[in-house]
């Protein structure tokens, strides 16, 4: 079974210093690998996403992500931090389309970074 | 325009009403999704239909019943709502079943729902 998991719930940096968001997945196969935000009363928006091409992916708003096989992980970096990076983060696996399933997400526990003046 | 839309935003009721959620996509997706957000923020996912058709149905009360009009269109409504239903509660749409290299899932805003 796929599952993620997301090494710390909360991270706390300073503006202008370095993010990162680790998180460590389990795939029996080559899995589809998400990171989405949640600002504060608000939806999910799709940070970035690897699918089996290039191992390391650029997202919005100057986040990176690189998938490492060796490692099972998938960090997510950021170089500054901006207070409004301020958010709930989640680390998504997919679901493969065989044996019952149907491409499902399988959701993170979620980090909240907190970005300090 | 907003991708994804849910309404109500909000939604405060009491223990054993009936409510409804609705969802609708402009986007010309063939599959949509309804999530759950727990009060811990964990998010798993409820149902998905494809073409208006149920192809996930996770561990779900009998008292959640999605409705798939059309394609563009996935309400969810609950009945006699009990305390443990208060939640977050997020739908989402994507071009077709699956996750690949040009599949993405875009969510909603998401409907608060408190009973008391």
């Amino acid at each position: 079974a796929q599952s993620v998991t997301q090494l710390d719930s909360h991270v706390s940096v300073s503006e202008g210093t370095p993010v990162l968001l680790r998180c460590n997945y389990s795939s029996s196969y080559s899995p589809s690998l998400f990171w989405y935000v949640q600002h504060p009363n608000k939806g999910l928006q799709l940070l970035l996403k690897y699918t089996s091409a290039a191992t390391l992916v650029k997202g919005i708003n100057g986040f990176e992500a690189e998938f490492k096989k060796s490692e099972t992980s998938f960090h997510l970096t950021k170089p500054s931090a901006h207070m409004s990076d301020a958010a709930e983060y989640f680390c998504v696996v997919s679901e493969p389309i065989y044996g019952g399933s149907q491409g499902n997400l399988i959701f993170g526990k979620g980090t909240k970074l907190s970005v300090k003046p | 325009d907003t991708a994804v839309s849910q309404t109500p935003k909000y939604l405060v009721t009491q223990m054993g009403n009936d409510k409804s959620i609705k969802c609708e996509q402009n986007l010309g997706h063939d599959t949509m999704y309804w999530y759950k957000q727990d009060s811990k923020k964990f998010l798993k996912i409820m149902f998905s239909y494809n073409n208006k058709e149920l192809i996930i149905n996770e561990t779900v009360p009998n008292r959640f019943s999605p409705k798939s009009p059309d394609k563009a269109h996935l309400n969810l409504h609950i009945n006699s709502l009990e305390l443990g239903d208060s939640a977050v509660y997020f739908c989402a749409s994507s071009q077709r079943v699956g996750v690949s290299s040009g599949n993405t899932i875009y969510f909603g805003e998401g409907s608060w729902l408190t009973v008391v």
